[in-house]
C-alpha cells in the first residue's frame, strides 16, 4: 500500500468520449503529480500541484487535458475528446519530502485504452 | 521528453549473477533517484543519491553518481528472480521538483 489510491484501475472508451480519473492520497501531501507511460517506456511529467495550486504542465499536456486538485487533496485528470494515441497508463504519485528526502510514491494507475 | 536513458535497454540474466545498469541524463540536478516497477504495477522508490555523493549502498543495492559525466549506474548483487522488473532513473532538473523519468531497463532474472 503506497498510500495512493487510484480509479478507476481500468477505463475503455469510444474516441471522442471525455474520460476523468481520480487520485486519493490516504494522507497528507503538498505535492501531487500526473504522469502518462506508454509500453516499453518511462512515466512522463505530465502535471504538478503544490496544494490546490498546479505549479507546472507539460507541454504534453494539450487543452484537451485538465487537471484540478480543489482542496489540496484529491486530484482528477479529464481528458476531452479522446483520441487512440491518449491509450496509456495514467499515475498519480506524491512526494515525500521526510527524513529520507524526496521520494516519489505511485498510485498503480489507471489504464485508458481508447478504441 | 525524458531527461535520462538508460542503458541496456533489456538484461537478461542468472540468478545469483549481478545486474549492471546505468543512466544518463542531461541538465544538473539535486539528487538522482532509481525506482523499480513489476508489470502492470505502480513504480516503488529504491533508493536516492544526492548531488554531492559518489556512491550508496542499500542492501544489496548500490548506486554510482558521477555528475561531471551526468552519468549514475545501479547494481543489483545476487540477483534474485523476484527482481524482475523495469528499473527507471529519475532526476530533479536544477532543484524543480519535476521528476523526470529515463527511459528505462528491464531486467529478467532466470532462475
Amino acid at each position: 500500500d503506497t498510500g495512493v489510491s487510484q480509479n478507476p484501475r481500468h477505463k475503455i472508451t469510444k474516441r471522442g468520449q471525455n474520460v476523468t480519473f481520480r487520485c486519493d492520497p490516504i494522507s497528507e501531501h503538498n505535492r501531487l503529480y500526473w504522469y502518462r507511460q506508454t509500453l516499453g517506456q518511462g512515466p512522463e511529467f505530465l502535471t504538478y500541484f503544490q496544494n490546490e495550486a498546479q505549479l507546472e504542465k507539460s507541454r504534453l499536456l494539450s487543452d484537451r487535458f485538465s487537471a484540478e486538485r480543489p482542496k489540496g487533496s484529491f486530484s482528477t485528470l479529464e481528458i476531452q475528446r479522446t483520441e487512440q494515441g491518449d491509450s496509456a497508463m495514467y499515475l498519480c504519485a506524491l512526494l515525500s519530502t521526510g527524513q529520507s528526502a524526496e521520494k516519489l510514491f505511485f498510485g498503480s494507475g489507471t489504464q485508458l485504452s481508447v478504441l | 521528453s525524458q531527461q535520462g536513458e538508460e542503458d541496456p535497454q533489456a538484461l537478461s540474466i542468472q540468478e545469483g549473477e549481478n545486474a549492471t545498469m546505468n543512466c544518463s541524463y542531461k541538465t544538473s540536478i539535486n539528487n538522482l533517484q532509481w525506482y523499480r516497477q513489476n508489470s502492470g504495477r505502480g513504480l516503488v522508490h529504491l533508493i536516492l543519491i544526492r548531488s554531492n555523493e559518489r556512491e550508496k549502498h542499500s542492501g544489496r543495492l548500490r548506486v554510482t553518481l558521477d555528475t561531471s559525466k551526468k552519468s549514475s549506474s545501479l547494481l543489483i548483487t545476487a540477483s534474485r528472480a523476484a527482481d524482475t522488473a523495469s528499473y527507471f532513473c529519475a532526476t530533479d532538473p536544477s532543484g524543480t521538483y519535476k521528476y523526470i523519468f529515463g527511459t528505462g531497463t528491464r531486467l529478467k532474472v532466470l532462475a
